[in-house]
C-alpha cells in the first residue's frame, strides 16, 4: 500500500484564489509528522509547512494552512491568495515516528495560477 | 550560500560508465539524505547517513549504487556501470540534530543532480 497518496497530478487556480491539495496517509504508527514541500522548475525542495500527529490545532504558515483529519488519514494543504509564484509542484511527505529516518513522498500535484 | 549544495547539477553519461555524485550539507548538520526521483514521480528514499555511519541504505537499487561520508559531512553517492533506469534527479537532503527525536525535524533538500544515461 502506498504510504502517501496525491490524487491530483495537475490543479489550476486562479490568481488571488484559494485552492486545496489533497493528501491521505497510510501508517499504522501512532507517532509520525507530515510534511508539505514545493518544488518549482528549479528542482530544490522548498519545506512549507509540518503537522505532528498529536497537534491539537491545524498548522499554519502564512498563506499555507493544514487541514488535517486525523480519523480520515487526510492533511490537505490550503494555499490562500494564490499568486503566480506559487505554480510548482507540490509534495506531501511522511516520516514515521519522531526519529524516523526516511521521508516517504506522494507523486506530488501540479499547480498552475493562472493570472 | 549556507543550504545544501550538489554537484553536478547536471550529468550525461554513457551507459556502463561509473559516476560521482557530491552532496554538501548545511554545515552541522548531522542526518544526510539521499533520493532519487524518477521524472514525473516522487522523491524515493535511497539511503541515510548519521555523521559518517551509513545507518540505512534499503533504499539502494542494486549494488551497483554506493554512497560514503567518510568524515561526517560531504557525502558522494557513485553509480557503477550505470543502465539507462539510473536517469533520474539524486536528491540530497539534511537535516539536523539527527534522531534526537525532536518531533518536525524538517530535511532541507539541495536543487539535485539531473543525470541521464544514454
Amino acid at each position: 500500500a502506498q504510504k502517501i497518496t496525491q490524487t491530483q497530478p495537475g490543479m489550476f487556480v486562479q490568481e488571488k484564489e484559494a485552492v486545496t491539495l489533497d493528501c491521505t496517509y497510510d501508517t499504522s504508527d501512532p507517532s509520525y509528522g507530515l510534511f508539505w514541500y514545493k518544488q518549482p522548475s528549479s528542482g530544490e525542495m522548498i519545506f512549507l509547512i509540518y503537522q505532528g500527529s498529536y497537534d491539537q490545532q491545524n498548522a499554519t504558515e502564512g498563506r499555507y494552512s493544514l487541514n488535517f483529519q486525523k480519523a480520515r488519514k487526510s492533511a490537505n494543504l490550503v494555499i490562500s491568495a494564490s499568486q503566480l509564484g506559487d505554480s510548482a509542484m507540490y509534495f506531501c511527505a511522511m516520516r514515521e515516528g519522531f526519529s524516523g529516518n526516511q521521508f516517504y513522498f506522494g507523486t506530488g500535484t501540479s499547480l498552475t495560477v493562472i493570472p | 550560500g549556507a543550504g545544501v549544495s550538489q554537484s553536478p547539477r547536471y550529468k550525461v553519461a554513457k551507459r556502463g560508465q561509473d559516476v560521482a555524485l557530491r552532496c554538501d550539507p548545511i554545515s552541522g548538520h548531522v542526518s544526510l539524505f539521499w533520493y532519487q526521483q524518477a521524472l514525473g514521480q516522487g522523491p524515493e528514499f535511497l539511503t541515510y547517513f548519521q555523521n559518517e555511519a551509513q545507518l540505512d541504505k534499503s533504499g539502494l537499487p542494486s549494488d551497483r549504487f554506493f554512497a560514503e561520508r567518510p568524515e561526517g559531512s560531504v557525502s558522494t553517492l557513485k553509480i557503477q556501470r550505470t543502465q539507462q533506469e539510473d536517469s533520474a534527479v539524486y536528491l540530497c537532503a539534511s537535516s539536523y540534530p539527527g534522531t534526537s527525536g525532536r518531533p518536525r525535524n524538517e530535511q532541507f533538500f539541495g536543487p539535485g543532480t539531473r543525470l541521464t544515461v544514454l
